[in-house]
């Protein structure tokens, strides 16, 4: 089983609408988490941590489940230029070393 | 302030032959690290470095060296590549290994062996 595993999608959806990925991971001893935007044969960028807690941005919020292991990302208000490869990455509790998703492919269309 | 910078940017090898992929980052990281992301199966890590002199192998290293002479610098060496090998390679770094670090990836180099 792969430590980090997301739906690859694709996630086809129309402007506006709300579209949420799911990303489960293996290791209950996975400390942080965050999710990664990575667009068409680019490098990927940090989209945001995920606490504990939970958090927003904007139209983004990124949740966490330790007790079922996985963590949650939720787009609110699509737009076009939300069109992405979304990765999720746990990290274990040394060097920062992060393991990442495969990736989830999301299209808005308009 | 350029961030992480990879050289070069595609490259097409025969198989056999030998390259090295520099990565250069001026944020004055102390952590770096090689990925390569292939279709479906994310990125992973090959080597990484938690400072200047030191490395360590990651999930996939087999086929792979490292080199981190200088704190700026994370070279990767294939010494005989093979088309396995082909494969878009990420570079990354962070200040430190705390759980909240952002990784800063460079602009990848495309690595095609014939």
């Amino acid at each position: 089983r792969k430590e980090v595993e997301q739906d690859p999608g694709p996630f086809n959806v129309p402007e506006g609408a709300t579209v949420a990925f799911n990303c489960t991971y293996s290791n209950s001893a996975s400390q942080s988490f965050f999710w990664y935007r990575q667009d068409c044969r680019k490098e990927p960028k940090l989209l945001m941590s995920v606490y504990s807690s939970g958090n927003e941005d904007g139209r983004f919020t990124a949740q966490l489940n330790r007790a079922s292991q996985y963590i949650s990302l939720l787009i609110r208000d699509s737009k076009l230029s939300d069109s992405a490869t979304y990765l999720c990455s746990g990290g274990g509790t040394s060097y920062g070393k992060l393991t990442f998703g495969q990736g989830t492919i999301l299209t808005v269309h308009p | 302030n350029a961030g992480v910078t990879q050289t070069p940017k595609f490259r097409v090898l025969k198989t056999g032959q030998s390259m090295t992929l520099l990565c250069a980052q001026d944020m004055n990281h102390e952590y770096m690290y090689w990925y390569r992301q292939d279709p479906g199966m994310g990125l992973r890590l090959i080597h990484y470095s938690v400072g200047e002199g030191t490395t360590a192998k990651g999930e996939v290293p087999d086929g792979y060296n490292v080199s981190r002479l200088k704190k700026q610098n994370f070279l990767l060496g294939l010494e005989s590549a093979a088309p396995s090998q082909t494969s878009v390679y990420f570079c990354a770094s962070s200040y430190s290994n705390s759980f909240t670090d952002t990784q800063y990836f460079g602009p990848g180099t495309r690595l095609t062996v014939l």
